[in-house]
């Protein structure tokens, strides 16, 4: 399973766009990058999905280079509502779908 | 759809006594998964099922884990022995593994609301 490296945490304020990087040196050929969004007191929760390019949907955009190495989850104008824990997850493809959940990056949306 | 159900929601309970979480997936999902919450190691995964079968227990602590799926609709945790160090939010999730989508949407995972375990 390829290894995600994300930042501990990041801060923002309502209203910024949130760019939250990760590292996926070793991915694989059939890998896909998932991000999943975490709230307090809840289960985490799936928000996109990629292998190559850009990939848009209601929440998020997804930015994944030619070399596959990294991945950006974009959240335009966030607000107080955002302030979650997110993972990068890049997946087994192969078999059956066991996911390895890093540390995540502890986004803080404030005022 | 309801999502993924898991009862109880909280549970307390003394050292040494037997403890069973349990989860109801989502309906006509073929894979499950358990996995454990805390501070210090993050989201770890217990064990998953593939059609009410355990394909890979690697993550499960000790002997004193059990899991079990007796049929699509059902799984169980059970904890005997409980100790201190199991006190951590346990969650299940299930996925939708259909073979025709095969290298497609294969990491989505519903999660439940998890409950959380504490052994005094």
């Amino acid at each position: 399973l390829a290894k995600t490296t994300q930042p501990i945490s990041m801060d923002s304020y309502e209203g910024q766009e949130v760019n939250i990087t990760c590292s996926h040196n070793n991915i694989a050929t059939n890998d896909y990058i998932t991000w999943y969004q975490q709230f307090p007191s809840q289960g985490p929760r799936f928000i996109i999905q990629g292998y190559k390019t850009k990939v848009t949907n209601e929440v998020a955009s997804l930015f994944i280079p030619a070399d596959r190495k990294s991945s950006t989850l974009s959240l335009p104008r966030v607000s107080l509502s955002d302030t979650a824990v997110y993972y990068c997850l890049v997946g087994d493809q192969t078999g059956f779908q066991k996911l390895v959940f890093g540390t995540g990056t502890r986004l803080l949306v404030s005022p | 759809d309801a999502g993924v159900i898991q009862s109880p929601r909280h549970e307390v309970t003394e050292m040494g006594q037997e403890v069973t979480l349990r989860c109801k997936p989502i309906s006509g999902h073929n894979s499950l998964f358990w996995y454990r919450q805390t501070m210090m190691r993050g989201l770890e995964l217990l064990i998953y099922f593939n059609n009410n079968v355990p394909i890979d227990d690697s993550g499960m602590p000790e002997d004193r884990f059990s899991a079990k799926m007796p049929n699509a609709s059902f799984s169980t945790l059970k904890i005997q022995p409980s100790e201190p160090r199991d006190s951590a939010v346990y969650f299940c999730a299930s996925s939708p593994v259909p073979p025709e989508l095969a290298g497609e949407r294969k990491n989505i995972q519903y999660f439940g609301a998890g409950t959380r375990l504490s052994v005094l």
